[in-house]
Protein backbone atom coordinates (compact mmCIF):
# COMPACT_ATOMS: atom_id res chain seq x y z
CA UNK A 1 0.00 0.00 0.00
CA UNK A 2 0.93 3.78 -0.10
CA UNK A 3 3.44 4.89 2.26
CA UNK A 4 3.78 8.18 4.46
CA UNK A 5 3.91 11.41 1.54
CA UNK A 6 4.98 14.80 2.20
CA UNK A 7 4.77 17.91 -0.08
CA UNK A 8 6.40 19.58 -1.13
CA UNK A 9 9.73 17.57 -1.38
CA UNK A 10 11.68 21.11 -1.31
CA UNK A 11 10.18 24.68 -0.32
CA UNK A 12 12.42 27.65 -0.61
CA UNK A 13 11.11 30.89 1.07
CA UNK A 14 12.03 34.46 1.88
CA UNK A 15 12.94 34.88 5.60
CA UNK A 16 9.82 36.21 7.09
CA UNK A 17 7.18 34.47 5.39
CA UNK A 18 5.02 31.89 5.94
CA UNK A 19 4.91 28.26 4.96
CA UNK A 20 3.17 25.35 5.32
CA UNK A 21 4.04 21.48 4.92
CA UNK A 22 1.75 18.91 4.26
CA UNK A 23 1.51 15.13 5.83
CA UNK A 24 -0.55 12.24 4.51
CA UNK A 25 0.16 9.27 6.75
CA UNK A 26 -0.92 5.67 6.00
CA UNK A 27 -4.26 5.44 6.32
CA UNK A 28 -5.35 3.56 9.91
CA UNK A 29 -2.35 4.85 11.22
CA UNK A 30 -3.66 6.59 14.61
CA UNK A 31 -0.33 7.98 15.63
CA UNK A 32 1.47 11.37 13.59
CA UNK A 33 5.06 12.89 14.55
CA UNK A 34 6.51 15.71 13.08
CA UNK A 35 10.50 15.89 13.28
CA UNK A 36 13.19 18.33 12.48
CA UNK A 37 16.09 16.90 10.78
CA UNK A 38 18.72 19.65 10.57
CA UNK A 39 22.41 19.04 8.33
CA UNK A 40 23.62 16.18 9.83
CA UNK A 41 21.64 16.21 13.11
CA UNK A 42 19.93 13.87 14.75
CA UNK A 43 15.65 13.90 14.89
CA UNK A 44 14.37 16.50 17.05
CA UNK A 45 10.51 15.81 18.09
CA UNK A 46 7.77 18.92 17.48
CA UNK A 47 4.90 17.33 17.73
CA UNK A 48 2.77 14.28 18.17
CA UNK A 49 -0.72 13.18 17.43
CA UNK A 50 -2.84 10.08 18.78
CA UNK A 51 -6.33 9.54 17.61
CA UNK A 52 -8.51 12.47 18.70
CA UNK A 53 -6.45 12.87 21.90
CA UNK A 54 -4.95 16.82 22.63
CA UNK A 55 -1.62 16.88 20.53
CA UNK A 56 1.62 17.27 22.53
CA UNK A 57 3.31 19.65 21.56
CA UNK A 58 5.98 19.91 23.96
CA UNK A 59 8.79 20.09 21.44
CA UNK A 60 8.06 22.81 19.23
CA UNK A 61 11.09 25.09 19.43
CA UNK A 62 8.81 28.52 19.10
CA UNK A 63 4.94 29.87 19.27
CA UNK A 64 6.01 30.34 15.56
CA UNK A 65 5.45 26.73 14.87
CA UNK A 66 1.84 25.31 14.77
CA UNK A 67 0.72 21.95 13.43
CA UNK A 68 -2.71 20.48 13.01
CA UNK A 69 -4.30 17.03 12.52
CA UNK A 70 -7.86 17.37 10.76
CA UNK A 71 -10.13 14.44 10.66
CA UNK A 72 -7.27 12.46 12.26
CA UNK A 73 -5.65 12.03 9.00
CA UNK A 74 -3.87 14.64 6.93
CA UNK A 75 -1.53 17.22 9.01
CA UNK A 76 -0.25 20.37 8.16
CA UNK A 77 2.98 22.10 10.17
CA UNK A 78 2.97 26.20 9.92
CA UNK A 79 5.83 28.31 10.21
CA UNK A 80 5.29 31.43 10.44
CA UNK A 81 7.87 34.36 10.17
CA UNK A 82 10.27 31.84 8.79
CA UNK A 83 14.36 32.88 9.89
CA UNK A 84 16.82 31.42 8.55
CA UNK A 85 17.19 28.72 11.23
CA UNK A 86 14.29 27.15 10.74
CA UNK A 87 16.03 25.74 7.58
CA UNK A 88 16.38 21.51 7.90
CA UNK A 89 14.40 18.57 6.78
CA UNK A 90 10.94 18.03 8.72
CA UNK A 91 10.35 14.44 8.88
CA UNK A 92 6.46 12.93 9.11
CA UNK A 93 6.18 9.76 10.35
CA UNK A 94 2.74 7.65 11.18
CA UNK A 95 2.30 4.63 13.36
CA UNK A 96 -0.48 2.58 14.09
CA UNK A 97 -0.62 2.92 17.96
CA UNK A 98 3.32 3.32 19.34
CA UNK A 99 4.67 0.87 16.98
CA UNK A 100 7.11 1.07 14.14
CA UNK A 101 6.98 4.26 12.84
CA UNK A 102 7.19 4.87 8.98
CA UNK A 103 8.51 7.85 8.13
CA UNK A 104 8.17 9.83 4.50
CA UNK A 105 10.32 11.41 2.98
CA UNK A 106 10.44 14.65 4.09
CA UNK A 107 10.42 18.57 3.17
CA UNK A 108 13.71 20.32 3.01
CA UNK A 109 12.88 24.03 3.91
CA UNK A 110 15.50 26.43 2.92
CA UNK A 111 15.06 29.99 3.86
CA UNK A 112 17.11 32.82 2.18
CA UNK B 1 10.35 14.42 30.20
CA UNK B 2 12.41 11.56 28.56
CA UNK B 3 16.36 12.20 26.90
CA UNK B 4 18.04 9.95 25.12
CA UNK B 5 22.09 9.92 24.68
CA UNK B 6 23.98 8.19 22.19
CA UNK B 7 27.32 7.37 21.80
CA UNK B 8 29.69 7.86 19.99
CA UNK B 9 28.30 10.06 17.52
CA UNK B 10 30.75 8.94 15.26
CA UNK B 11 32.46 5.12 14.58
CA UNK B 12 34.47 3.66 11.93
CA UNK B 13 35.19 -0.17 11.91
CA UNK B 14 37.33 -2.01 9.49
CA UNK B 15 34.36 -4.06 7.12
CA UNK B 16 34.08 -7.77 9.01
CA UNK B 17 34.76 -6.12 12.25
CA UNK B 18 31.88 -5.66 14.83
CA UNK B 19 30.09 -2.40 15.46
CA UNK B 20 28.67 -1.21 18.84
CA UNK B 21 26.43 1.65 19.38
CA UNK B 22 25.14 2.63 23.19
CA UNK B 23 22.12 4.47 24.43
CA UNK B 24 21.20 5.80 27.83
CA UNK B 25 17.80 6.65 28.67
CA UNK B 26 16.06 8.88 31.84
CA UNK B 27 12.34 8.27 32.13
CA UNK B 28 12.19 4.47 34.16
CA UNK B 29 8.88 4.15 32.83
CA UNK B 30 9.99 3.69 28.68
CA UNK B 31 9.08 0.56 27.47
CA UNK B 32 9.88 0.79 24.21
CA UNK B 33 13.51 1.26 22.15
CA UNK B 34 13.52 1.01 18.43
CA UNK B 35 16.74 1.60 16.37
CA UNK B 36 16.55 3.29 13.15
CA UNK B 37 18.92 3.26 10.43
CA UNK B 38 19.38 6.42 7.88
CA UNK B 39 20.93 5.82 4.78
CA UNK B 40 22.44 8.95 3.26
CA UNK B 41 19.64 10.88 1.53
CA UNK B 42 16.64 8.64 2.82
CA UNK B 43 14.49 8.36 5.14
CA UNK B 44 14.60 6.54 8.54
CA UNK B 45 13.73 2.36 8.70
CA UNK B 46 13.22 0.55 11.61
CA UNK B 47 16.00 -1.97 11.63
CA UNK B 48 15.27 -3.69 15.57
CA UNK B 49 13.38 -3.34 18.46
CA UNK B 50 13.10 -3.94 21.94
CA UNK B 51 10.36 -3.84 25.30
CA UNK B 52 11.38 -3.69 28.72
CA UNK B 53 10.16 -7.00 29.42
CA UNK B 54 12.89 -8.67 27.06
CA UNK B 55 16.83 -8.11 27.82
CA UNK B 56 18.08 -9.26 24.14
CA UNK B 57 16.52 -9.91 20.77
CA UNK B 58 18.76 -10.80 17.73
CA UNK B 59 18.08 -10.75 13.73
CA UNK B 60 21.05 -12.47 11.85
CA UNK B 61 24.10 -9.79 12.30
CA UNK B 62 22.39 -7.14 14.39
CA UNK B 63 21.16 -7.45 18.28
CA UNK B 64 20.12 -5.10 20.99
CA UNK B 65 20.90 -5.21 24.51
CA UNK B 66 18.68 -3.78 27.25
CA UNK B 67 19.55 -3.02 30.81
CA UNK B 68 16.45 -1.79 32.42
CA UNK B 69 18.26 -1.10 36.27
CA UNK B 70 21.36 1.13 34.50
CA UNK B 71 18.75 2.50 31.67
CA UNK B 72 21.16 1.60 28.80
CA UNK B 73 20.73 -0.51 25.63
CA UNK B 74 23.16 -1.33 22.99
CA UNK B 75 23.06 -2.06 19.22
CA UNK B 76 25.53 -4.76 18.28
CA UNK B 77 26.00 -5.30 14.23
CA UNK B 78 28.61 -8.56 13.50
CA UNK B 79 30.16 -9.09 10.50
CA UNK B 80 29.60 -5.53 9.26
CA UNK B 81 29.61 -5.26 5.41
CA UNK B 82 29.72 -1.96 3.26
CA UNK B 83 26.26 -1.63 3.51
CA UNK B 84 25.97 -0.97 6.64
CA UNK B 85 27.09 2.75 6.44
CA UNK B 86 24.38 4.63 7.50
CA UNK B 87 23.32 7.07 10.34
CA UNK B 88 21.78 4.65 13.30
CA UNK B 89 19.59 6.25 15.65
CA UNK B 90 18.28 5.03 19.17
CA UNK B 91 14.76 5.84 20.56
CA UNK B 92 12.85 5.29 23.41
CA UNK B 93 9.39 5.65 24.16
CA UNK B 94 8.32 7.94 26.58
CA UNK B 95 4.30 8.09 27.28
CA UNK B 96 3.26 7.90 23.71
CA UNK B 97 5.91 9.63 22.34
CA UNK B 98 9.17 8.50 20.76
CA UNK B 99 12.39 10.24 21.61
CA UNK B 100 15.48 9.85 19.44
CA UNK B 101 19.29 10.10 20.16
CA UNK B 102 21.16 12.40 18.32
CA UNK B 103 22.49 9.03 15.86
CA UNK B 104 25.54 7.73 15.15
CA UNK B 105 26.92 7.84 11.80
CA UNK B 106 28.51 4.41 11.32
CA UNK B 107 31.58 4.19 8.37
CA UNK B 108 32.92 1.16 7.19
CA UNK B 109 35.56 0.63 6.22
CA UNK B 110 37.46 -1.48 3.25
Amino acid sequence: GAGVSQSPSNKVTEKGKDVELRCDPISGHTALYWYRQSLGQGLEFLIYFQGNSAPDKSGLPSDRFSAERTGGSVSTLTIQRTQQEDSAVYLCASSFSVREQYFGPGTRLTVT
Amino acid sequence: GENVEQHPSTLSVQEGDSAVIKCTYSDSASNYFPWYKQELGKRPQLIIDIRSNVGEKKDQRIAVTLNKTAKHFSLHITETQPEDSAVYFCAAREDDKIIFGKGTRLHILP
